[in-house]
Order: structure tokens, then C-alpha cells, then sequence
């Protein structure tokens, strides 16, 4: 399968504790996404790389939250000092942008915060 | 700012009944739309998308959409649903370069054998 793949697919913590995610792209998709989906809500944008470069962030990603994607390729989601209320789903979607896109999305990583 | 309204939370039909399921947005520049789906247990899978063109675009499965620029609406249709359409089906829109996906709250389908 060469979708889009996300570690782990689980997650519970202990609030205050922090946590990172993993998502590996499609590859030669130079377009990385990050979102949070809660229940009973469509997912919500945290932020985007083209290649390495982090372009957009959302006033969702508070500063406790940051992104990287070193070489372009994989991308880490960091969570520090966990709350309750960041018990959520955390997609990532990935894109070959070349004037317009189309994301494809991995399967998610569910995170519950005790 | 920009938002996506899906107008239909549940929606529970028999097979071979008709589906429409309606998506407004909000914003009035170009945009892309899309419609994704979401199967039980599985991820966000593209349904169909619109860029430009002919505004009835054909996706997978045989679902169709229908963008109406002037109502703002990008509805979702399906002459006649079979079971394994049980689903969730979200809209979502993007404008331009910005390639982040607004998406609507999400429609749950459920049909009845």
C-alpha cells in the first residue's frame, strides 16, 4: 500500500504528558497537511509544508503544538503538556501540488487524553 | 471567514432510493470543491471534485455533484443508493493556492437493506 500512513493509530496519555505523531506521504507528494477531527465535526485545518517549509498554521495550533517536516518527506506532530480537550483525531493528508491539488488522507491517529 | 454548511446531520433511506445531500459555502471568490467520504472504519476517502469546467462532475461509485455558482451549493446525488453506501459524507472547499480544506460537519448516511 503506498497511501498515506500515520504511527501510531492509537494514543493515551496522561494530561500534562507530551506526545508526538508520525505521518509519512505519499511519496514525491511535495504538499503535507496536518488536521483535527473531534466527534461530530468535520476535520479541522492545523497546518500545511510545501516541502520543508511550514506555510500556513491555524489559531487552532496553539503553542503548545509544533510541526516539522525536516527533509521534506515525513512530518512529526508535537503536543506538549497534553489537555482533555486535545483528545481528538489527527489526520494528515498529503498532495502533489502543480497549480492545484487533490489531498489524499491517512488514517489517523486517535489520541485520548485521561 | 469562510465556512461550509452540510444541511442534512443523518439521513436514513431504503436501497434503490434517490440520495441528494446539500453543501453551501460561504466564500464568493474561486474555489475548489470536493466531496470525501468516509466508510466505517476506514479514512477520508475523495469521492469527486470540482476545479472548473462543467459543473456536473462524476465521481467514483456512481455519485455525481452538481456546482451552482450563483446558490453557492455543491450537492451530492445518487439515483440509487445501495447499502454499502453507508457512510459519512463530508463537502469541503478550498480557494486558490491555499490548499487547506475547509470541510462541513459531515452527513451520515445510513441505508436499509
Amino acid at each position: 500500500d503506498t497511501g498515506v500512513s500515520q504511527n501510531p493509530r492509537h494514543k493515551i496519555t496522561k494530561r500534562g504528558q507530551n506526545v508526538t505523531f508520525r505521518c509519512d506521504p505519499i511519496s514525491e507528494h511535495n504538499r503535507l497537511y496536518w488536521y483535527r477531527q473531534t466527534l461530530g465535526q468535520g476535520p479541522e485545518f492545523l497546518t500545511y509544508f510545501q516541502n520543508e517549509a511550514q506555510l500556513e498554521k491555524s489559531r487552532l495550533l496553539s503553542d503548545r503544538f509544533s510541526a516539522e517536516r525536516p527533509k521534506g518527506s515525513f512530518s512529526t506532530l508535537e503536543i506538549q503538556r497534553t489537555e482533555q480537550g486535545d483528545s481528538a483525531m489527527y489526520l494528515c493528508a498529503s498532495s502533489l501540488w502543480q497549480g492545484g491539488e487533490t489531498q489524499y488522507f491517512g488514517p489517523g491517529t486517535r489520541l485520548l487524553v485521561l | 471567514a469562510q465556512s461550509v454548511s452540510q444541511h442534512n446531520h443523518h439521513v436514513i433511506l431504503s436501497e434503490a432510493a434517490s440520495l441528494e445531500l446539500g453543501c453551501n459555502y460561504s466564500y464568493g471568490g474561486t474555489v475548489n470543491l470536493f466531496w470525501y467520504v468516509q466508510y466505517p472504519g476506514q479514512h477520508l476517502q475523495l469521492l469527486l471534485k470540482y476545479f472548473s469546467g462543467d459543473p456536473l462532475v462524476k465521481g467514483i461509485k456512481g455519485f455525481e455533484a452538481e456546482f451552482i455558482k450563483s446558490k453557492f451549493s455543491f450537492n451530492l446525488r445518487k439515483p440509487s443508493v445501495q447499502w454499502s453506501d453507508t457512510a459519512e459524507y463530508f463537502c469541503a472547499v478550498n480557494r486558490g493556492s491555499q490548499g487547506n480544506l475547509i470541510f462541513g460537519k459531515g452527513t451520515k448516511l445510513s441505508v436499509k437493506p
